[in-house]
């Protein structure tokens, strides 16, 4: 079983407030992602990292950031929170598996309201 | 044109039945592919990657790999209600930096 942990599970916050989402892994990957997930729809991916100090961004443009300073943390934060930004956050990590395969391991996901 | 393409769905299976999921990928130069289960309100989880051309079986699982086609499938015999849920495809693309997944499909299997 997957050792990916996200804080907080849920979260209500009113806009214009700062928050920032955790992340952890003990699995010692490399590798980590934040994907953003409306219900029924696809994911899409908007902060990975290759390593401690590496951050990149995804696919889909966001207005949050990450930092990567320790490799078995990788948190996202949200300046200011707008209802724009209601949606399920995931995280996930990786480490090539045999012969490299990169399978992802997700975390429980976050689920934001901005009201 | 996306990058990994599925059909959203719902696929709606008896039972017992086989379920029979596809994906086809643009990058011709992609090695490894994965397939996720997604329940509803739930994270995905890996239930099988594939790297040759060819089958690879795991229990009731069955994926199916086509490079010169750029397709790649999932078959689940024996269908269970508990099998319902939409299915990502997943494909690491060319040098290995980046797994883009598809939209995913709905599957649902009737008791």
């Amino acid at each position: 079983e997957a050792d990916i942990y996200q804080t907080p599970r849920y979260l209500v916050i009113g806009t214009g407030k700062k928050i920032t989402l955790e992340c952890s892994q003990t699995m010692g990957h490399d590798k980590m992602y934040w994907y953003q997930q409306d219900p029924g729809m696809e994911l899409h991916l908007i902060h990975y990292s290759y390593g401690v100090n590496s951050t990149e961004k995804g696919d889909l443009s966001s207005e949050s950031t990450v930092s990567r300073i320790r490799t078995e943390h990788f948190p996202l934060t949200l300046e200011s929170a707008r209802p724009s930004h209601t949606s399920q956050y995931l995280c996930a990590s990786s480490e090539p598996g045999t012969g490299g395969y990169n399978e992802q391991f997700f975390g429980p996901g976050t689920r934001l309201t901005v009201l | 044109q996306k990058e990994v393409e599925q059909n959203s769905g719902p696929l709606s299976v008896p039972e017992g039945a086989i379920a029979s999921l596809n994906c086809t990928y643009s990058d011709r130069g992609s090695q490894s592919f994965f397939w996720y289960r997604q329940y509803s309100g739930k994270s995905p989880e890996l239930i099988m990657f594939i790297y040759s051309n060819g089958d690879k079986e795991d229990g009731r699982f069955t994926a199916q790999l086509n490079k010169a086609s750029q397709y790649v499938s999932l078959l689940i015999r024996d269908s269970q209600p508990s099998d319902s849920a939409t299915y990502l495809c997943a494909v690491l693309n060319t040098g290995g930096f980046k797994t883009i997944f598809g939209a995913g499909t709905r599957l649902f299997v009737k008791a």
